[in-house]
């Protein structure tokens, strides 16, 4: 079976400094990766995903993941952190039928001036 | 333009009064997800329908049920609530298709008295 995890479960960063949350996924055949965005008291939004071809995929708000099957992770990163980036961060991978998805655990991310 | 809509989105109800969560979509999309998310947790897959097929989780209670009318909505029935039950329920659509992206509604936290 697929899983998810996802190392630290709180990041902390000051605003304007380097965001990096940490997935890594287990999976017997090539996998298709997500990160989701979730703010308080909201469904989860896409920030993007890796399906087939470039390795490094770019999202919404300037968010990009590099897919590394060597490492078998799947890291997010934002160069330059804003406090509207405050919020919980889900790693997730396609599983089976019917696109049904295995999220990891989740990574709070608080920005701070 | 909202996509994937859930009402209401806060539900209090009292313990063992049945209560039903309602989702509907505008994306015509073939598959409907219910997640349950308790506090600072992943989302939890309960079942999902593929048109009017429906898929329980292995580890889903009897407890929940769900029902899908039509193409674009779905409820989610909790027969008998207990406190363990208070959570965050999210509704999602997806084609269906690996690698496709599952889009979210806002979700209806449930209180349960």
């Amino acid at each position: 079976a697929q899983s998810v995890t996802q190392l630290g479960s709180h990041v902390s960063v000051s605003e304007g400094a380097l965001v990096l949350l940490r997935c890594n996924y287990s999976s017997s055949v090539p996998p298709y990766l997500f990160w989701y965005v979730q703010y308080p008291n909201q469904g989860l939004q896409l920030l993007l995903k890796y399906t087939t071809g470039a390795t490094l995929v770019k999202g919404i708000n300037g968010f990009e993941a590099e897919f590394k099957k060597s490492e078998t992770s799947f890291h997010l990163t934002k160069p330059s952190a804003h406090m509207s980036d405050a919020a919980e961060y889900f790693c997730a991978v396609s599983e089976g039928g019917y696109n049904k998805l295995i999220f990891g655990a989740g990574t709070r991310l608080a920005v701070h001036p | 333009d909202a996509m994937v809509i859930q009402n209401p989105r806060y539900q209090v109800t009292q313990f063992g009064k049945p209560v039903t969560l309602s989702c509907s979509q505008t994306l015509n999309h073939n598959v409907m997800y219910w997640y349950q998310q308790k506090s600072s947790q992943a989302p939890k897959l309960l079942f999902h329908y593929y048109d009017k097929d429906f898929n329980n989780e292995a580890d889903t209670p009897d407890n929940f049920q769900s029902r899908r009318p039509n193409t674009s909505f779905c409820f989610l029935d909790i027969r008998s609530p207990g406190l363990g039950d208070a959570a965050m329920y999210l509704c999602a659509t997806s084609t269906g298709q690996g690698g496709e992206t599952q889009y979210f509604g806002p979700g209806t936290r449930l209180l349960v008295l």
